[in-house]
């Protein structure tokens, strides 16, 4: 079935640094790939997608790029703010004519300190 | 648009009552979903409907939970009875057929059966 592994937290970082959270998936065919967010106290919101191989979604000053090859999706950001504190979902998503669904990673809090 | 609204915010009952979880989705949504958010276990799908039609209960943990969508607007998640592992935040969110690789969330309730 259809699996998504990302990097345990949690992640603290200092203001400006470079973040990467790391995101692998099994998954038959070609799903397509997502970054959601969780702010504390709200629900999760989407924060970028990628629907084929080499695709590169960004947001935010977020990207992540779909590799097929290595079948990864990892998120990066060249310089997080503290406002940026929250915790990432990896996701992905197969369909098959109604029948559709995300499958969730188990999320990462990221704190980055000012 | 007011996104997708959720009540109650927040609810506290005792082991053995009745619990039930309101869900509006966005006007124009005909897909919707009811997640529930552990520590332990992360993100669960619990049931998915489309077009008002329960599509996939997999995710149900047992009898003691029903969800059901009288109509395009509103949905219910009951728990009866409730136990202390029940305990979650449970989210509902909901997406459309054009749009649907992007599912909108609600703000969750947060759940304490004592």
């Amino acid at each position: 079935g259809n699996s998504v592994t990302q990097m345990e937290g949690p992640v603290t970082l200092s203001e400006e640094a470079f973040l990467t959270i790391n995101c692998t998936y099994t998954a038959t065919g070609y799903p397509s790939l997502f970054w959601y967010v969780q702010y504390p106290g709200e629900g999760l919101q989407l924060l970028l997608k990628a629907t084929k191989a080499d695709d590169k979604g960004s947001n935010k000053g977020f990207e992540a790029t779909y590799r097929k090859e290595t079948t990864s999706f990892h998120l990066e950001k060249g310089s997080v703010q503290v406002s940026d504190s929250a915790v990432y979902f990896c996701a992905l998503s197969r369909f098959g004519g109604s029948n559709y669904k995300l499958t969730f990673g188990k999320g990462t809090l990221l704190t980055v300190n000012p | 648009d007011a996104g997708v609204i959720q009540s109650p915010r927040h609810e506290v009952t005792e082991m053995g009552q009745e619990v039930t979880l309101r869900c509006k989705p966005i006007s124009g949504h005909d897909y919707l979903f009811w997640y529930r958010q552990t520590m332990m276990r992360g993100l669960e799908l619990l049931i998915y409907f489309n077009n008002n039609v329960p599509i996939d209960d997999s995710g149900m943990p047992e009898d003691r939970f029903s969800a059901k969508m009288p109509n395009a607007s509103f949905s219910t998640l009951k728990i009866q009875p409730s136990e202390p592992r029940d305990s979650a935040v449970y989210f509902c969110a909901s997406s459309f057929w054009q749009g649907r690789e992007t599912q909108y969330f609600g703000p969750g309730t947060r759940l304490l059966v004592l």
